[in-house]
């Protein structure tokens, strides 16, 4: 099984629409959880950190349910600049300093 | 964004020879990491720095070695490039451990 699992998509929605990628954990100890952004030919960039009590930042709603290892990302009002592929991160347990990345979620965003 | 520069941003080389990637940030950031970024993998972590002369491997270390002895720069060295070391590195600094990492533009290199 892999550490982190995430849906590889790609999600096309119209734009205005809310979508929602969910993203697996395996490492029942792991302590911080990102969502980063990564367009086409770039470097990932934060996108949020996600909080166990949960955490938005404008248009962008994370979820940590630690119980059954799951992290969501809701993105409401999609725009077209919405469009690029969303990495699920998760920390190593035990307060170690390596992040472990999803292979991504691509999401496309139309007119 | 985070002032973190790499060098060279592209780069073709031949099977067998050296390469050294540079990784330069500006934010006094004590961890530093190498990843390599292929399809169907996502990014997976090389080697990581957690301060000078200070370095541990990562998941897919083989074929690689790195150097920090300065806390600004970070360095990736193939030591003998293979065409499976074809891919994006990125380099990522962090202020804490297991805290948010924050990357650089990537170095493409392929190794024909």
């Amino acid at each position: 099984r892999k550490e982190v699992e995430q849906d590889p998509g790609p999600f096309n929605v119209p734009e205005g629409a809310t979508v929602a990628f969910n993203c697996t954990y395996s490492n029942s100890a792991s302590q911080s959880f990102f969502w980063y952004r990564q367009d086409c030919r770039k470097e990932p960039k934060l996108l949020m950190s996600v909080y166990s009590s949960g955490n938005e930042d404008g248009r962008f709603t994370a979820q940590l349910n630690r119980a059954s290892q799951y992290i969501s990302l809701l993105i409401r009002d999609s725009k077209l600049s919405d469009s690029a592929t969303y990495l699920c991160v998760v920390s190593g347990g035990g307060g170690g300093n390596k992040l472990t990345f999803g292979t991504g979620t691509q999401l496309k965003v139309e007119l | 964004d985070a002032g973190i520069t790499q060098s060279p941003r592209h780069k073709v080389t031949e099977t067998g020879t050296p390469v050294t990637l540079r990784c330069h940030q500006t934010e006094n950031h004590r961890y530093m990491y190498w990843y390599r970024q292929d399809p169907g993998h996502g990014l997976r972590l090389i080697h990581y720095s957690y301060g000078v002369k200070d370095t541990d491997k990562g998941e897919v270390s083989d074929g690689y070695s790195v150097s920090r002895s300065k806390t600004e720069d970070f360095l990736l060295t193939l030591e003998s490039a293979t065409s499976s070391q074809t891919s994006v590195y990125f380099c990522a600094i962090s202020l804490s451990a297991g805290g948010e990492q924050y990357f650089g533009p990537g170095t493409r290199l392929t190794v024909t």
